[in-house]
């Protein structure tokens, strides 16, 4: 299995600018989450979706973040407008029975 | 609620010294604990897990963890660290009668090892 799939790995947008990032999960798996990484405040769960539904989305900073996943095997997470602090690395895993993997990431870079 | 505490923010450690980064948890339930790594620049990597039964744990990279349940603790043990252990090492939880899948993530320990 290739493992979870995100794109791009890297985003460089202008404040003010919609950025959407994308997930594939691994085959099969039935949780989707979105995470954010910042030096300041560490690694933060923004949302986890069970069998394509949202189940917790009180991780999700501002109105301004939003997530779908339509289908078993594609998720984005959009910002619109973005803000500088927004620049984090943004993490998709999956899971089936509990163990999570994680994808490469999003280093996302709001100027 | 359930929480995550790694005491130790940040070690340094030489080569061949040996690794224990603490890990303790609340909750009282039947809990699933795992450590995640991350090397720098990448991605959290699972090392290892405990759901049950023996309650000392082997993972990759000859890493090991201990369940205590009385001191709800699961530390992680290495017993000759190496240059290429430099990472930030991240202890989870997850337990619950409805098991929601969510993962609950300490705030990390950043490893540095001195060659």
């Amino acid at each position: 299995d290739a493992g979870v799939i995100q794109s791009p790995r890297h985003e460089v947008t202008e404040m003010g600018q919609e950025v959407t990032l994308r997930c594939k999960p691994i085959s099969g798996h039935d949780y989707l989450f979105w995470y954010r990484q910042t030096m300041m405040r560490g690694l933060e769960l923004l949302i986890y979706f069970n069998n394509n539904v949202p189940i917790d989305d009180s991780g999700m900073p501002e109105d301004r973040f939003s997530a779908k996943m339509p289908n078993a095997s594609f998720s984005t997470l959009k910002i619109q407008p973005s803000e500088p602090r927004d620049s984090a690395v943004y993490f998709c895993a999956s899971s089936l029975s509990l163990t999570q993997y994680f994808g490469p990431g999003t280093r996302l870079t709001v100027l | 609620a359930q929480s995550v505490s790694q005491h130790n923010h940040h070690v340094i450690l030489s080569e061949a010294a040996s690794l224990e980064l603490g890990c303790n948890y609340s909750y009282g339930g039947t809990v699933n604990l795992f450590w995640y790594v991350q090397y720098p620049g990448q991605h959290l990597q699972l090392l290892l897990k405990y759901f049950s039964g023996d309650p000392l744990v082997k993972g990759i990279k000859g890493f090991e963890a201990e369940f205590i349940k009385s001191k709800f603790s699961f530390n992680l043990r290495k017993p000759s660290v190496q240059w290429s252990d430099t990472a930030e090492y991240f202890c989870a939880v997850n337990g619950g009668s409805s098991n929601t899948g969510k993962l609950i993530f300490g705030q990390g320990t950043t490893l540095q090892v001195k060659p």
